[in-house]
This record gives structure tokens, sequence and C-alpha cells, in this order.
């Protein structure tokens, strides 16, 4: 398998733009995760899903922030306007169910930079 | 809020030489994790302690947890420069279907020869 798939891997933008961000879970996950690491806050989860339903999306900062997973094979994290504070590395996991946390697996991650 | 505090933050280790990294934390989950991460890297999970008094060991790492003490450690043995990461102890509730997990700050460890 390979892994789960994050695009892009590095995404500069200005602020004020729409940004998507990407992932695709290993097949058979019934869980996916968001996650965002910065120097400041550390990491820390945004959303997650189970079986494409939101579970918990007491992480998203702020109405900026929107979340869907149409199928089990794609999820899309999105930050409509950006803003310079946004800019992290924002990692996908997914996790193969029962007890997520026990076998959870993280994307590359994407490096966004807003300007 | 679920607390998770790690120390050292920071720690250089000579080759050969045995560290500890300590993880606290704030609630009464006995649910514990520890992952690596190499620098513009993802995370690798390294651990999973899921009981009081759980030990696990990989090569020259040894993690345990203790419930009570809301305490896990992550002992080196023999560094190496290898182990050259950052280690991140997270922590979930320890409930049903409550799978949020909160990390530590991270140790950033350097082992020098």
């Amino acid at each position: 398998d390979a892994g789960v798939i994050q695009s892009p891997r590095h995404e500069v933008t200005e602020m004020g733009q729409e940004v998507t961000l990407r992932c695709k879970p290993i097949s058979g996950h019934d869980y996916l995760f968001w996650y965002r690491q910065t120097m400041m806050r550390g990491l820390e989860l945004l959303i997650y899903f189970n079986n494409n339903v939101p579970i918990d999306d007491s992480g998203m900062p702020e109405d900026r922030f929107s979340a869907k997973m149409p199928n089990a094979s794609f999820s899309t994290l999105k930050i409509q306007p950006s803003e310079p504070r946004d800019s992290a590395v924002y990692f996908c996991a997914s996790s193969p169910g029962l007890m997520p946390n026990e076998k959870l697996f993280f994307g590359s991650g994407t490096q966004l930079s807003v300007l | 809020e679920l607390k998770v505090e790690q120390n050292p933050l920071f720690l250089s280790m000579q080759e050969g030489k045995n560290y500890t990294i300590y993880c606290n934390y704030s609630t009464t989950s006995d649910r514990l994790y520890w992952y690596r991460q190499d620098p513009g890297k993802s995370l690798e999970s390294l651990f999973v302690l899921l009981s009081n008094g759980a030990v696990k060991q990989e090569g020259r790492l040894m993690a345990s947890l203790d419930t009570k003490a809301r305490l896990s450690t992550l002992h080196i043995t023999a560094a190496v420069h290898d182990l050259s990461a950052t280690y991140f102890c997270a922590v979930d509730s320890g409930t049903n279907n409550d799978y949020k997990l909160s990390f530590g700050a991270g140790t950033t460890v350097t082992v020098r020869a």
C-alpha cells in the first residue's frame, strides 16, 4: 500500500486566497484525522471522520476552515480566506478502526505558507 | 482540557550513554502513544501503551507507563546518532468514542559523538 497520500506537498499562497488540501487515506481505513503542526501550538487535532462522517470538529479554529470527506478514499481541508497565521504543516492520518489511535498512519504532510 | 507535558524539550546526548524523556499528562487515561519525527518528515509510531505498568521495547528504546502517576518515560540505552529526532508523546482521553490525541511539545534529541 502507498500509505496516506497528501497533496500538495508544499503550497504557497497569498493572504485572502482559498487553499484546498487533499488527502487519500489507506484503503479500508475507517477513520481519517486532520492535524496541524506549528512551532507555537505544536500538534493539534482539527477534525476527524469515521466512515466519512465528521465526529469531532472542535479543533477547527474558525469558520474559515472546513473539511469534507465525500467518500472513503478522499478528504479535503479548505481554508477560505487564508491568513498568514494559517501557515503550518497539515497532516492527514488514517486508521483501520475500533481503537483508531492504536494504529494511526500519518501522511507526509502539506507545508502551507500564507504570505 | 487534557494537558501533556514533556521534558526536557531539548536533549543533547553523547553516543553510548543512557537518557530518559518524561511525559506527564493531566487525565486518567491509560492510553499513551510515542511518536518519532525526523526533520521535515511525518510522524512514525514507536509505541502504544494501553495499561498501567505497560512496558514496550524496540532496539535501544524502551517506553513505560504509570497511569497512577500519569507518567510515561522513554528510555534510550547507549545512544547512537540514528536516534537523533524529535520524540512526541500523546494521550487520548481514555474514553470510548473520543479519539482526539493531545500531543506533548516534543523532545528534540541530538546525539553527538
